[in-house]
């Protein structure tokens, strides 16, 4: 079946300008993360939710990032105010159910490069 | 808090030659989960295997097998008989029962050559 799909797979903003990337989840499943990969490290925790609510935000780094999944399905990370430190890969993951000891599935990642 | 640690950044190998990937992690739960993903240029991140805390039993999959080591705190991965196409970046990541949030290691990146 099919995976975890983000788009735009790249996307380049000018500082300041406020960007939108998007995550549609492997289908059925009830869970879904947010990851930020800097150049060269790990992926890092932004956000979980678990069907349309957002159960753990600690991770987002600042005020400017915000992050929704009205109906429970596709989510949506928002970026307000890009600055050149937010450039990076930002992966989503889904699981099956909402444990979370549950396997995280990646999406390929969009990649954002602010100048 | 949890943290692994992946020392080697950047491994080199010969095609066929085999190639261990060490993985350290800490924590003080007693209850978590530990696994490997794979990062090829495509960017994905692709799911290898998951490990609990309580099976220290060794796992073999093809060409892939890992040791799970709780007295050193080490979950190693080695890839037999390496191909062109295990060349990529490879992430060891922990996950605490009742937690959502994978803590990966910075990622060993493998080279084959042919």
């Amino acid at each position: 079946g099919a995976g975890v799909s983000q788009s735009p797979r790249y996307k380049v903003a000018k500082r300041g300008q406020d960007v939108a990337l998007r995550c549609d989840p492997i289908s059925g499943h009830v869970s879904l993360f947010w990851y930020q990969q800097a150049l060269g490290q790990g992926p890092e925790f932004l956000t979980y939710f678990q069907n349309e609510a957002q159960l753990d935000k600690s991770g987002l780094p600042s005020d400017r990032f915000f992050a929704e999944r009205p109906e429970g399905s596709v989510s949506t990370l928002k970026i307000q105010r890009t600055q050149q430190e937010d450039s990076a890969v930002y992966l989503c993951a889904s699981s099956l159910v909402g444990v979370s000891t549950d396997t995280q599935y990646f999406g390929p990642g969009t990649r954002l490069t602010v100048l | 808090a949890q943290k692994v640690t992946q020392a080697q950044t950047e491994i080199s190998v010969v095609e066929k030659e085999d190639v261990t990937l060490d993985c350290v992690y800490e924590t003080r739960d007693t209850t978590y989960y530990l696994f490997w993903y794979k990062q090829p240029p495509s960017g994905e991140l692709v799911f290898l295997i998951r490990r609990n805390s309580f099976d220290e039993q060794n796992e073999i999959s093809g060409r892939y097998s890992w040791n799970f080591q709780k007295s050193t705190s080490s979950f190693n991965f080695t890839i037999t008989a390496s191909q062109v196409v295990d060349s990529a970046v490879y992430f060891c990541a922990l996950i605490i029962y009742g937690n959502n949030r994978l803590a990966f290691g910075k990622g060993n990146q493998v080279v084959v050559i042919p």
